[in-house]
């Protein structure tokens, strides 16, 4: 059964260090989430992305964040200076269509951890 | 605004008794309802999903949901707990008044079945 994957799977970084998560969707499908959870917190949405662009993204996702599909499989999430509060397990997701019925499949997760 | 609240932190349930998740939410529309379960260092895996029709949807691994539309609720259930069965359960809905694909997750239930 096809599998969103991500990695690394645990990545430390120093706080004002870029970090670049990585996603691989499920082959056919074409909308692509970014979530994350904070340790013992929620699971928010950050961001959700189609057709090459932002369909729509949270307050969590500021300036320091962005979003890239750099080629036809991999789907990348950038923080560009990591903060403490930046630690937490990123999720990637991805759905086939835009019908409302559709369900979006996860991968295992990274865990970010800054210093 | 939309909420979901998941009110016990763990349930605990003997092998082979009937289990129940709890789960409300709050929007403004119609909800779309979904179960996720997260295995240790495994992502979010889906379960079941609410969309239309019949209140009671069935999922994978013998799990079943209720759609209560009066009380706002979505409650998972099984009728016989599997040992294997222990994990983190999260609820999450999706508003489909908004424009919007994003899920809302609750806090999470740790589900423990002990043999």
């Amino acid at each position: 059964e096809p599998e969103v994957t991500q990695t690394p799977s645990h990545q430390v970084t120093q706080m004002g260090q870029e970090v670049i998560l990585r996603c691989v969707p499920i082959s056919n499908h074409l909308y692509f989430y970014w979530y994350r959870q904070i340790l013992g917190q929620k699971v928010e949405f950050l961001v959700s992305f189609y057709n090459n662009e932002i369909s729509e993204k949270s307050e969590i996702f500021d300036d320091q964040f962005s979003v890239e599909r750099p080629d036809g499989s991999n789907f990348t999430l950038k923080i560009r200076s990591t903060k403490l509060e930046d630690s937490a397990m990123y999720f990637c997701a991805s759905r086939l269509r835009r019908l409302n019925t559709d369900t979006q499949y996860f991968g295992p997760g990274t865990r970010l951890t800054v210093l | 605004a939309q909420s979901v609240a998941q009110p016990e932190d763990q349930v605990n349930v003997a092998e082979g008794n009937p289990l129940t998740v709890k789960c409300t939410y709050s929007v403004s529309g119609n909800p779309y309802l979904f179960w996720y379960v997260q295995y240790p260092n495994r992502g979010l895996q889906f379960l079941l999903k609410y969309i239309t029709g019949d209140n009671l949807v069935k999922g994978s691994y013998g799990f079943e949901a209720e759609f209560n539309k009066s009380q706002t609720s979505f409650h998972l259930k099984k009728p016989s707990a599997l040992v294997s069965d222990s994990a983190l359960y999260f609820c999450a809905v999706r508003d489909v008044s908004y424009n919007t694909d994003k899920l809302i997750f609750g806090t999470g239930t740790r589900l423990q079945v002990f043999p």
